[in-house]
């Protein structure tokens, strides 16, 4: 069964709108990272943020997490083409081999 | 540096046909991974290798052997292809990042696999 499940599953934006995905999780996690992966291609990691934190930023990305409601979510500001992609959360609930992904929310951004 | 390499990018099966998906990582990481992704059923793993000789089930393991032939290799074999295993398969490798500070998954590009 997944770990996280990202909301919501498709996303259509503007070029230059921000965009945001959430994920939700069901047991104690140790961090979330978020992963993008291209139509055809592998994932690539994006950021990571640690249960202890609760919000973190990298260029256009903006993470948060609320452990209290096992949620976090993904900004990318100011959005562009080349930002189309599918985006995922990951979990680790401790020990890697209990890394689970979510299902995905699929982002178009529109030229 | 080539990173995650996975062979073939495509194939097509019988139902019935054997085949071996292979992998390898060329960055020294002591743990591999075998997913499958079908659509709007995210990542599940099929099995991890901790550490060469030792290989652990997943998520959906059934139909699926794998071999961690060595520190670099990892494939995946599919004895007898059954229609439910079309799907996008992905091997990963675990390494440090971040200044060594936590674990990140390096993926392969994946192999599209269909099953008739």
């Amino acid at each position: 069964s997944q770990q996280g499940e990202e909301d919501p599953q498709a996303l259509s934006i503007q070029e230059g709108e921000n965009a945001t995905m959430n994920c939700s999780y069901k047991t104690s996690i140790n961090n979330l990272q978020w992963y993008r992966q291209n139509s055809g291609r592998g994932l690539v990691h994006l950021i990571l943020i640690r249960s202890n934190e609760r919000e973190k930023h990298s260029g256009r990305l903006r993470v948060t997490l609320d452990t209290s409601k096992k949620s976090s979510s993904l900004l990318i500001t100011a959005s562009r083409a080349a930002d189309t992609a599918s985006y995922f959360c990951a979990t680790d609930s401790g020990g890697y081999q209990k890394v689970t992904f979510g299902t995905g929310t699929k982002l178009q951004v529109i030229p | 540096n080539a990173g995650v390499t996975q062979t073939p990018k495509f194939q097509v099966l019988k139902t019935g046909q054997s085949m071996t998906l292979q992998c390898a990582q060329d960055m020294n990481h002591n743990s591999m991974y075998w997913y499958r992704q079908d659509p709007g059923m995210g990542l599940r793993l099929i099995y991890y290798s901790a550490s060469e000789g030792t290989t652990d089930k997943g998520e959906v393991p059934n139909g699926y052997n794998v071999s961690r032939l060595n520190k670099r290799e990892f494939s995946l074999r599919l004895e007898s292809a059954a229609p439910s295993q079309t799907s996008v398969y992905f091997c990963a490798s675990l390494g440090l990042a971040g200044g060594y500070s936590y674990n990140e998954q390096f993926f392969g590009p994946g192999t599209r696999l269909t099953v008739l």
